[in-house]
């Protein structure tokens, strides 16, 4: 079975410019989690769907961050413009409901120059 | 505020050398904790949900315990390939179902 799936993997971009991180969750789970992981900061949410409608953003830096789940198998996390500060290791996660355990993806390691 | 703290910060084991890792938390109640271990450059691997005080799962080498206030994830005979980070995660009783990550334990064990 295909796990979470998540691309590009890598990112380098510019301060400035918009950068798109994509996934798509394990087939049937309902709710999709967005994580940013730093030395710093360890492991933060940013936000989570569950049936494809936002729960909790709470974890969102500020207005440049926006994420999107048009349809059970996909989610968009946006960054608009990016900065460097922004540069960190995100990663999606799926699970069968809201209280199960999450599975995370590969992650995207992206580096804002 | 809730929280999940994780000690020691780092480890290093001999081979064979058994050992614990705690993870101790406060939130306004616990739906549930998550321990997760993860490789370098790689995402979490889910290892065991526990939900409710006294509750105790096993996986291979690993087992995971949890009480009130902490939870306790002991590697017996540990392995060189057993080294990893270990990450806890816990979801409160109240609010929206998001997770609340520590900050890790860095496993090494030496052969």
């Amino acid at each position: 079975d295909a796990g979470v799936i998540q691309s590009p993997r890598h990112e380098v971009t510019e301060m400035g410019q918009e950068v798109t991180l994509r996934c798509k969750p394990i087939s049937g789970h309902n709710s999709l989690f967005w994580y940013r992981q730093t030395m710093m900061r360890g492991l933060e949410l940013l936000i989570y769907f569950n049936n494809n409608v936002p729960i909790d953003d709470s974890g969102m830096p500020e207005d440049r961050f926006s994420a999107k789940m048009p349809n059970a198998s996909f989610s968009t996390l946006k960054i608009q413009p990016s900065e460097p500060r922004d540069s960190a290791v995100y990663f999606c996660a799926s699970s069968l409901a809201q209280d199960r355990a999450a599975f995370f993806g590969p992650g995207t390691r992206l580096t804002v120059l | 505020e809730d929280q999940v703290t994780q000690s020691p910060e780092a480890l290093r084991l001999q081979e064979g050398e058994s050992s614990s890792l705690n993870c101790s938390y406060t939130v306004s109640g616990l739906r549930g904790l998550f321990w997760y271990r993860q490789d370098p450059g790689k995402g979490p691997e889910f290892l065991f949900t526990l939900y409710s005080a006294g509750e105790e799962k096993e996986k291979e080498r690993l087992k995971a315990t949890l009480t009130k206030k902490e939870s306790f994830l002991h590697i017996t005979a540990p392995k060189p390939e057993d080294s990893a980070t270990y990450l806890c995660a816990v979801q409160a009783g109240s609010g929206t179902y998001k997770y609340i990550f520590g900050t890790g334990t860095r496993l090494k064990v030496l052969a």
